[in-house]
């Protein structure tokens, strides 16, 4: 079926690094934007990062640029975000999700995964 | 970047009520709005886009309206399953959320 799924998220200390993980299927991923969205503990949600559908485009949050990096393999199905300098205020559920509009972005977003939990502490 | 506030916050009703949650953006803006529903331990889901048009599959008792600073969100005839937080989005900005919960 059409889903998301992330992976990767954990535990890891202030100033460390990790790499979430999405995996796409049920479509075609390599027609869609994609973004990352986060959400701290008990928080509203927060857009974080987007990647156009060939990962020609790419736009980050203020809070993140500079220390979050994403890409995407089209082969494999996959999007991915690499997330360095990690702060404690980094820490959220991280969610994957599908803009609604096919080799545009609307800023739509009508497919989410459940999220991957990602604690940054000491 | 455009700032997104909701009202009211909290918000305690029965299944059945009429109820209205308001977005006001800090200048005006297109039609480019979305909102989405949230139950506790789940993903968002997108209810409405493009500020009053319904997404695939979501009840006809959600509608959407408003333009320039103020949208609204209306459930018609508030349902069981219909207790969540409603987030409001404009482009890459959401709105704090609204918390819906049984009077």
């Amino acid at each position: 079926q059409v889903q998301l799924v992330e992976s990767g998220g954990g535990l890891v200390k202030p100033g460390g690094s990790l790499r979430v993980s999405c995996a796409a299927s049920g479509f075609t991923f390599s027609d869609y934007y994609m973004s990352w969205i986060r959400q701290a503990p008990g928080k509203g949600l927060e857009w974080v990062s987007y990647i156009s559908s060939s990962g020609s485009t790419i736009y980050y949050a203020d809070s993140v640029k500079g220390r979050f990096t994403i890409s995407r393999d089209n082969a494999k199905n996959s999007l991915y975000l690499q997330m360095n300098s990690l702060r404690a205020e980094d820490t959220a559920v991280y969610y994957c999700a599908r803009d609604s509009g096919s080799f545009t972005f609307w800023w739509y977003f009508d497919l989410w995964g459940r999220g991957t939990l990602v604690t940054v502490s000491s | 970047d455009i700032q997104l506030t909701q009202s009211p916050s909290f918000l305690s009703a029965s299944v059945g009520d009429r109820v209205t949650i308001t977005c006001r953006a800090s200048q005006g803006i297109t039609s480019h709005f979305a909102w989405y529903q949230q139950k506790p331990g789940k993903a968002p889901k997108l209810l409405i886009y493009a500020a009053s048009t319904l997404q695939s599959g979501v009840p006809s008792r959600f509608s959407g309206s408003g333009s320039g600073t103020e949208f609204t969100l209306t459930i018609s005839s508030l349902q069981p399953e219909d207790f969540a937080t409603y987030y409001c989005q404009y482009l890459n900005s959401f709105g704090p959320g609204t918390k819906v919960d049984i009077k």
